[in-house]
Parts: C-alpha cells; structure tokens; sequence
C-alpha cells in the first residue's frame, strides 16, 4: 500500500563502489524525483522525470545517472562513490495539477548512503 | 528562481505552549507554498498546501499556517503543541506554471520541553 517506496532504506559502501537505489510510485503520477539530503537536513532537487523524460537536471556529477523505465519508476545509479555523497536520498511523485507540476509531492521514505 | 528562507534554526516550546514557525519566500509570480514535517529517520510528510484562494489554510495535526503576499510569508501555527509534534519542519516554494522544482527551505528543528 506504500504510495512511493524506496529500496534499500540502508546502503553502507566503499568508495570507489557502484549503487543503485530503486524508487516505486503506485500513485499514478506522470513525474518522478530524487532529493539529496545531506548532513544539515538541507534538501535539493537533483533530477526529474516526466512520463519517462528527463526534465529537470540540477548540477549533479555526472557519476549520478537517472533512468526511468516507466513512469512508475526511477533509479538512481551511482558510480565510482565517494565519501561525499554519504546522504539521505529521497524519491517523490507529483501529477500536473493547476498547470503546474509542483501542485503536490509525494516522499518515500528515503534511503540512507553511507560511503565508507 | 524560487527561495525559501526559514531564520530559526531551533525553537524550543513547552508542550501545551502555542507554537509559529516563519517562513518567507522568494517567487516572481503567485507561488505554491508548502509545509512539510519528518520525524527522525523517517521521510517528509505533508502537513499543509497553499495554491489560491483562502489565505489561512488548515493542514492535518492540528497545524495551520497564512500566506501573507505582502510580507512573502506563509508561517505556521499550532495553538497548543504536543510532546509527538518534536521533529524538523520544512517550509517549500514551487513554482505555480510548467516544470517547477519545488524549493526547499533549510528546516526548523522543534524541540518540545514538558
């Protein structure tokens, strides 16, 4: 029943190592997030996905790579990890609404990096 | 581009006290304005939206906030504050046309005393 869900909610790695981490929506929504938290609590956007599009890409290193199979899902895959990229990545879904596609977002519940 | 600023870092209340977190907002045209809570360890839950319409909006918990144009200003209140209510909370801008990412302001951790 979980409207977005993100696997894993724990990932602990070595520098140097390549990840991945799965986002779901089971919301029906057409657009897709990731949102890098870190140490602070400060969140950024880093990339968008609109019925599978890439739409939003924020100054992100080019290690990050996005890929929505369908509009249901976005990955995030990361090379070559570093110590800098320990954070809290969060997934949200939103749906055009009012014309705007910041109408409403919906969190998973994130996924916890840390690089070792 | 849209900005958020939330000045307090913490806010330290005692429970039963009543409770305003601030938030301002940069935004050229009529913004979408959000309020959203995460407790430790846990994602971003929504407490409140402002699209149009009413200035004072009702969220869930018992929260509300008002959207004040001429201050750039959606702050939110809760009259009396609980134990459970202790969490970071986020003010966030987004854009009310087209492709808009929604902003983020930098979190008011809240702290609840008995």
């Amino acid at each position: 029943d979980t409207a977005v869900s993100q696997t894993p909610k724990y990932l602990v790695t070595q520098m140097g190592n390549d990840k991945s981490i799965k986002c779901e929506q089971n919301l029906g929504h057409d657009t897709m997030y990731w949102y890098k938290q870190d140490s602070k609590k400060f969140l950024k956007i880093m990339f968008s996905y609109n019925n599978k599009e890439l739409i939003i890409n924020e100054t992100v290193p080019n290690r990050f790579s996005p890929k929505s199979p369908d509009k249901a899902h976005l990955n995030l895959h990361i090379n070559s990890l570093e110590l800098g990229d320990s954070a809290v990545y969060f997934c949200a879904s939103s749906q055009m609404g009012q014309g705007s596609f910041s109408y409403g977002y919906t969190f998973g519940s994130g996924t916890r990096l840390t690089v070792v | 581009a849209q900005s958020v600023t939330q000045p307090d870092i913490h806010i330290t209340v005692s429970e039963g006290a009543s409770l305003e977190l601030r938030c301002n907002y940069s935004y050229g045209a009529t913004p979408y304005l959000f309020w959203y809570v995460q407790s430790p360890g846990q994602g971003l839950q929504l407490l409140l939206k402002y699209f149009s319409g009413d200035t004072l909006v009702q969220g869930i918990k018992g929260f509300e906030a008002e959207f004040k144009r001429s201050q750039s200003s959606f702050n939110l209140r809760k009259p009396s504050v609980h134990w459970s209510d202790a969490a970071e909370y986020f003010c966030a801008v987004g854009g009310s046309t087209g492709f808009q990412k929604l902003v983020f302001g930098t979190g008011t951790r809240l702290l609840v005393s008995p």
